[in-house]
C-alpha cells in the first residue's frame, strides 16, 4: 500500500495560472518534505515541515509556497508558474529529522 | 554536508554482483553514508546506510573505507529491475536539520 500519496500523477497548467500540488502520508511521519527534480537532474529540496514549522530552502523561489493543515497532508503551492518550473515535484516524509526518508511517486508537472 | 563524487554511468551483467564506488573525503566525523536508488519515473527509495561499520540489509552490503573517505554499495546480484540512478548522499543528522541533498548520481545499466 502506498504511505506517500501524490495526486496527480500529471498535472499539466498554463503559463502564469496558479496551481497546487498535494501529498498525503499515512505513517504519520513529523517531517514532510518537498523537492523539485527537472529532467536528467537529481531532486533539490525545496523546503520541508517539521511538524508546523515550516523550514525554507535559502535559494527556493517566492514563487513556490507550502501549506501543512494537519499531519497527514502538505500542499505545494506554485503562485505563478513559469516554463522553467516545469519538472517532476516529489514529496518525502520522515518520522523525525535524522531518519530516513519515504518518498512518494511525484507529480510530473508541465507549464504550456 | 561534505560533497560526494560518483562515476556517472556503469554497467553490469544481470545475476553478476554491481560495485558503485563513491567518494567522499572532505567527510566529518558525525556525518553518515546514505544510498538512495531512483528507479525511471519513480521516486527515491531508501537502500542502506552507514557511519564506520560496513552495513547490510535485504537489499545491499555498504562497505565504508576506514578513513571513511569513500564507501562502496554492494548488490550482490543484480537483477534487471535494479536498473536506476544510484545517489550517494553524506547527511549530518543531527546538524542542520538531517537534510537529504542530492548529488548526481550513477545511472547503473544490469544488462542480460
Amino acid at each position: 500500500d502506498a504511505m506517500v500519496i501524490q495526486n496527480p500523477r500529471y498535472q499539466v497548467t498554463q503559463f502564469g495560472k496558479p496551481v497546487t500540488l498535494s501529498c498525503s502520508q499515512t505513517l504519520n511521519h513529523n517531517v514532510m518534505y518537498w523537492y523539485q527534480q527537472k529532467s536528467s537532474q537529481a531532486p533539490k529540496l525545496l523546503f520541508h515541515y517539521y511538524d508546523k514549522d515550516f523550514n525554507n530552502e535559502a535559494d527556493t523561489p517566492d514563487n513556490f509556497q507550502s501549506r501543512r493543515p494537519n499531519t497527514s497532508f502538505c500542499f505545494l503551492d506554485i503562485r505563478s508558474p513559469g516554463l522553467g518550473d516545469a519538472a517532476m515535484y516529489l514529496c518525502a516524509t520522515s518520522r523525525e529529522p535524522y531518519e530516513k526518508l519515504f518518498f512518494g511517486s511525484g507529480t510530473q508537472l508541465s507549464v504550456l | 554536508d561534505a560533497k560526494t563524487t560518483q562515476p556517472p554511468s556503469m554497467d553490469c551483467a544481470e545475476g553478476r554482483a554491481a560495485n558503485l564506488p563513491c567518494n567522499h573525503s572532505t567527510i566529518s566525523g558525525n556525518e553518515y553514508v546514505y544510498w538512495y536508488r531512483q528507479i525511471h519515473s519513480q521516486g527515491p527509495q531508501y537502500i542502506i546506510h552507514g557511519l564506520k561499520n560496513n552495513e547490510t540489509n535485504e537489499m545491499a552490503s555498504l562497505i565504508i573505507t576506514e578513513d571513511r573517505k569513500s564507501s562502496t554499495l554492494i548488490l550482490p546480484h543484480a537483477t534487471l529491475r535494479d536498473t536506476a540512478v544510484y545517489y550517494c548522499i553524506v547527511r549530518a543528522l543531527y546538524n542542520q536539520g538531517g537534510k537529504l541533498i542530492f548529488g548526481q548520481g550513477t545511472e547503473l545499466s544490469v544488462k542480460p
